[in-house]
């Protein structure tokens, strides 16, 4: 069975810093990843997900993410981080060959300061 | 187009009484989902609805939860005999049909048992 490991529950950063979110993984095979926001009150936004070919993934609003197999993990990054990007972010793994339930992590918050 | 719409947006209730949740999926996505958010954990798969075939129930925590998926569209979750446990935000997601599709989220609907 999948399993997700978020290992920050809460992050803070400086408005400009950089980002980067941690998740690791177990699937005994190669998993499609994604990487959901949710800000206050609202529903679940994708940023980007992996499916196959190239490691590194771009995604919306600047983030992108890299899949290490060697290492299990999907981890989620940002160069410069906005105020508004203040939100959860989960982590979530599907199983092949797809269209399956997710299984997500707990989710890291993540606070944005002046 | 329209995205995934939930209703009620809230609902409080009291202990001992049913529920009902509405979902109404994107146009053309033959595969529905039902997640549950409970207060500082990830989302918990409930149920899964693809096409015609029979869901897959396996996330269904008792048997007071059940759901259906009238015409290959809208979804409707019942609670029977709700708990306090029950209280969460109920998310509904929907994808097409074939390979690894991204899901698409509901807002969810709050439900607080009293």
């Amino acid at each position: 069975a999948q399993s997700v490991t978020q290992p920050d529950i809460h992050i803070t950063v400086s408005e400009g810093a950089s980002l980067e979110l941690r998740c690791n993984y177990s699937y005994g095979a190669t998993p499609y990843l994604f990487w959901y926001v949710q800000s206050p009150g609202q529903g679940l936004q994708l940023l980007l997900k992996y499916f196959s070919g190239d490691t590194l993934v771009q995604g919306i609003k600047g983030f992108e993410a890299e899949f290490k197999r060697s290492q299990s993990s999907f981890n989620l990054r940002k160069p410069s981080v906005h105020w508004s990007d203040a939100a959860e972010y989960f982590c979530a793994v599907g199983a092949q060959p797809g269209n399956t339930p997710l299984v997500f992590g707990k989710g890291t918050r993540l606070s944005v300061i002046a | 187009g329209a995205g995934v719409s939930q209703s009620p947006s809230n609902k409080v209730t009291e202990k001992g009484k049913d529920v009902e949740l509405r979902c109404d999926p994107i146009s053309g996505h033959t595969a529905l989902y039902w997640y549950r958010q409970s207060l500082g954990q990830g989302l918990e798969f409930l149920i899964y609805f693809q096409g015609n075939s029979a869901p897959d129930k396996s996330g269904l925590p008792s048997d007071r939860f059940s759901a259906e998926r009238t015409g290959g569209s809208v979804s409707t979750l019942t609670i029977q005999r709700t708990q306090q446990e029950d209280s969460a935000v109920y998310l509904c997601a929907s994808s097409l049909q074939g390979g690894p599709n991204e899901q698409f989220f509901g807002p969810g609907t709050r439900l607080t048992v009293l």
